[in-house]
């Protein structure tokens, strides 16, 4: 099955400050997704990333505040800006298998804000 | 609006009591049922999916059910391993993306 790396496993940062997660998978992959875990709550979608062009919002989250890069069929990183303690939660980077028959996650990023 | 509904939010279990967890679904042309399991402080481990009703997997003590309305992923004789957040999805309409329940936390003593 495909491997999928994601850094930092965690962070501490400053209010107001950014914070930049990488996601690398060993294989292409056509959409990469990323997801935030708030405390004691399931998944939500925050965007979908494709090659080549902008990435997807979901409603409730725009490009100001969490600016995704795709620059290869391996590698997305996002970007959550002008942290606020609300920020506080797990963000978590996906792919599906090519016939969505499977849906591989990297190890997560907890992120404090303080 | 496509809802996953997991039931109960918390589940404690005896070591080799068996049970069973519940998920239910509102989407329409479900294109497959996702079962994960995530440990505190990692990412959600992907355990089976499922695609028509009547279906069913099997790995280890877990066996996943699916139903025109909702899954099943039952746990036998479990062991205090078997401890962690359960989570169950299913793709959105788009088949873009997966739409997950709040999960079922299980938690097995000794």
């Amino acid at each position: 099955s495909a491997v999928i790396s994601q850094k930092p496993s965690r962070d501490i940062c400053q209010r107001g400050t950014s914070l930049t997660i990488q996601c690398q998978v060993d294989s292409q992959v056509t959409m990469m997704f990323w997801y935030r875990q708030q405390p004691g709550q399931s998944l939500t979608l925050i965007a979908t990333a494709n090659q080549g062009s902008e990435a997807t919002y979901e409603s409730g989250f725009v490009i100001d505040k969490f600016p995704i890069s795709r620059p290869n069929l391996t590698f997305s990183t996002l970007t959550v800006s002008n942290l606020s303690p609300e920020d506080s939660s797990i963000y978590l980077c996906s792919f599906l298998t090519g016939r969505h028959t499977e849906a591989f996650f990297g190890q997560g990023t907890r992120l404090t804000v303080v | 609006e496509d809802q996953v509904t997991q039931s109960p939010e918390a589940l404690r279990l005896q070591e080799g009591e068996s049970s069973s967890l519940n998920c239910s679904y509102t989407v329409s042309g479900l294109r497959g049922l996702f079962w994960y399991r995530q440990d505190p402080g990692k990412g959600p481990e992907f355990l089976f999916t499922l695609y028509s009703a009547g279906e069913e997997k099997e790995k280890e003590r877990l066996k996943a059910t699916l139903t025109k309305k909702e899954s099943f992923l039952h746990i036998t004789a479990p062991k205090p391993e078997d401890s962690a957040t359960y989570l169950c999805a299913v793709p959105n309409q788009a088949g873009t993306a997966l739409i997950f329940g709040k999960g079922t936390t299980l938690s097995v003593s000794s």
